[in-house]
């Protein structure tokens, strides 16, 4: 089965740039989705179709897709960008939905 | 705009049945354009997909709980329900309902998201 990879925390001071991987076999390939989590909340969609932003995400988040990993940036990071993210994709040979097993934003 | 709710019962017996059901508002639950789909989330764990419904009737469940799984509409009332059988302490989570944008006769991604409903399986 398909899986997707990312690191179980990254932590950056305030201002500065973060970068959150999702490692799959040919991820470049597919389509990625991210999800940023606060505690206590659902997961809320912040980008889609590996780099394009729904109505309301600021442009600080961005994403890249290529090889075998896919990126989710997030410049000048603010305290309340504090979350867990998730990467998400669709495995046509399976025709399952597979979930990173998230990233935990910690901002120093 | 779509917005989506779950509900049904907090706790449930182990080897009973857990019953959820989700109402959608906004928009049509027989879209051509979505799916409707269940996603858990263990407490301080990750997201698991559960399975996804199509308007048509069409069903696709995660592989690892096929076997309890059903996923169904009811276009009357614009909500789609998720029953999950033979429970035992793994399946506490909160359980989301969400709408998947579909492309292509495909599955893309997950937005919006419901708030989430914790359900706990224990005697």
């Amino acid at each position: 089965s398909y899986v997707l990879t990312q690191p179980p925390s990254v932590s950056v001071a305030p201002g500065q740039t973060a970068r959150i991987t999702c490692g799959g076999n040919s991820i470049g390939r597919k389509a990625v989705h991210w999800y940023q989590q606060r505690p206590g909340q659902a997961p809320k969609l912040v980008l889609y179709d590996d780099n394009d932003r729904p109505s309301g995400i600021p442009e600080r988040f961005s994403g890249s897709n290529s090889g075998n990993t896919a990126t989710l940036t997030i410049s000048r990071v603010e305290g309340g960008d504090e979350a867990d993210y998730y990467c998400q994709v669709w495995d046509g040979i399976t025709d399952h939905v597979i979930f990173g097993g998230g990233t935990k934003l910690s901002v120093l | 705009q779509l917005q989506l709710q779950e509900s049904g019962p907090g706790l449930v017996k182990p080897s009973g049945t857990l019953s959820l059901t989700c109402t959608v508002s906004g928009g049509s639950i027989s879209s051509r354009n979505y799916y409707w789909a269940w996603i858990r989330q263990p407490p301080g764990k990750g997201l698991e997909w559960i399975g996804n419904f199509f308007y048509s009737g069409r069903t696709n469940y995660n592989s690892s709980l096929k076997s309890r799984v059903t996923i169904s509409v009811d276009t009357s009332k614009n909500q789609f329900s998720l029953k999950l059988d033979s429970l035992t302490a793994a399946d506490t989570a909160v359980y989301y309902c969400a709408t998947i944008i579909r492309i292509a006769s495909r599955p893309y991604w997950f937005d919006p998201w419901g708030q989430g409903t914790l359900v706990t399986v224990s005697s």
